[in-house]
C-alpha cells in the first residue's frame, strides 16, 4: 500500500459525458502528478501540482483539466469524453519538488468510454 | 529533454534464470533514475533508484541495477527468476525537478 488513495476504482461512461477523478496523497506529500496509461501510448505524464498551484504540464488535452485542493487532494476532469480516452489514471504523489524523490503511485481508476 | 529507452517490450526467462531488463536514457546532466514494478491491475511499485553514490543499488524481491554513466544505462538484473517476478517494469529517470519520464516497459514472463 503507497499510501496514495484514488476513486472510483472503476468508471464506464458514454462518449461526450465529463467525470471527475479523485487523488489523495500520501499524508505529507505536496506534489501530485496525473498520467494517463494506455496501451498504444504507455504512461503518459498529464499534469503535476506543488500545494495547490499547477507546476508541470505534460500530454493533456485541453478537455482535461485538473486542481489541487487546500487539503491537497487533487481532481482529475475529463470532459466530451472519447473513446480514446478509455485507460487508467494513475495519481502520484511526492514530498516536495528534489529531482531524487520517490514518487509513489495509486492503483489508479480505470475509465472506459463506451 | 530527457527520454528513456527500453529494449525489448517483452522478455522470457525460465525460473530460476537470470533475469536482465535494459534501460538506457538521454539526459544533459545526471541523472537520478529509478525501476518500478507494476503487477496486473495494479498501481507502479518502486523497485529501486540510483540517486547519488555507489552505482549498484540493490531493491526489493532480490533486484538490483548498476548506473554506468558512460554507458548511460541504468539496466535491471536478478540473478534468478521467481514465477512472482512476472509483471511489467518501468525504467524513469527524474532530473528537472518536476517531471519523471518513462520508459515504454518491458512485459516479463517468467516460464516454469
Amino acid at each position: 500500500d503507497s499510501g496514495v488513495t484514488q476513486t472510483p476504482k472503476h468508471l464506464i461512461t458514454a462518449t461526450g459525458q465529463r467525470v471527475t477523478l479523485r487523488c489523495s496523497p500520501r499524508s505529507g506529500d505536496l506534489s501530485v502528478y496525473w498520467y494517463q496509461q494506455s496501451l498504444d501510448q504507455g504512461l503518459q505524464f498529464l499534469i503535476q501540482y506543488y500545494n495547490g498551484e499547477e507546476r508541470a504540464k505534460g500530454n493533456i488535452l485541453e478537455r482535461f483539466s485538473a486542481q489541487q485542493f487546500p487539503d491537497l487532494h487533487s481532481e482529475l476532469n475529463l470532459s466530451s469524453l472519447e473513446l480514446g480516452d478509455s485507460a487508467l489514471y494513475f495519481c502520484a504523489s511526492r514530498e516536495g519538488l528534489a529531482d531524487q524523490e520517490t514518487q509513489y503511485f495509486g492503483p489508479g481508476t480505470r475509465l472506459l468510454v463506451l | 529533454a530527457q527520454s528513456v529507452t527500453q529494449l525489448g517490450s517483452h522478455v522470457s526467462v525460465s525460473e530460476g534464470a537470470l533475469v536482465l531488463l535494459r534501460c538506457n536514457y538521454s539526459s544533459s546532466v545526471p541523472p537520478y533514475l529509478f525501476w518500478y514494478v507494476q503487477y496486473p491491475n495494479q498501481g507502479l511499485q518502486l523497485l529501486l533508484k540510483y540517486t547519488t553514490g555507489a552505482t549498484l543499488v540493490k531493491g526489493i524481491n532480490g533486484f538490483e541495477a548498476e548506473f554506468k554513466k558512460s554507458e548511460t544505462s541504468f539496466h535491471l538484473t536478478k540473478p534468478s527468476a521467481h514465477m512472482s517476478d512476472a509483471a511489467e517494469y518501468f525504467c524513469a529517470v527524474s532530473n528537472t525537478g518536476n517531471q519523471f519520464y518513462f520508459g515504454t516497459g518491458t512485459s516479463l514472463t517468467v516460464i516454469p
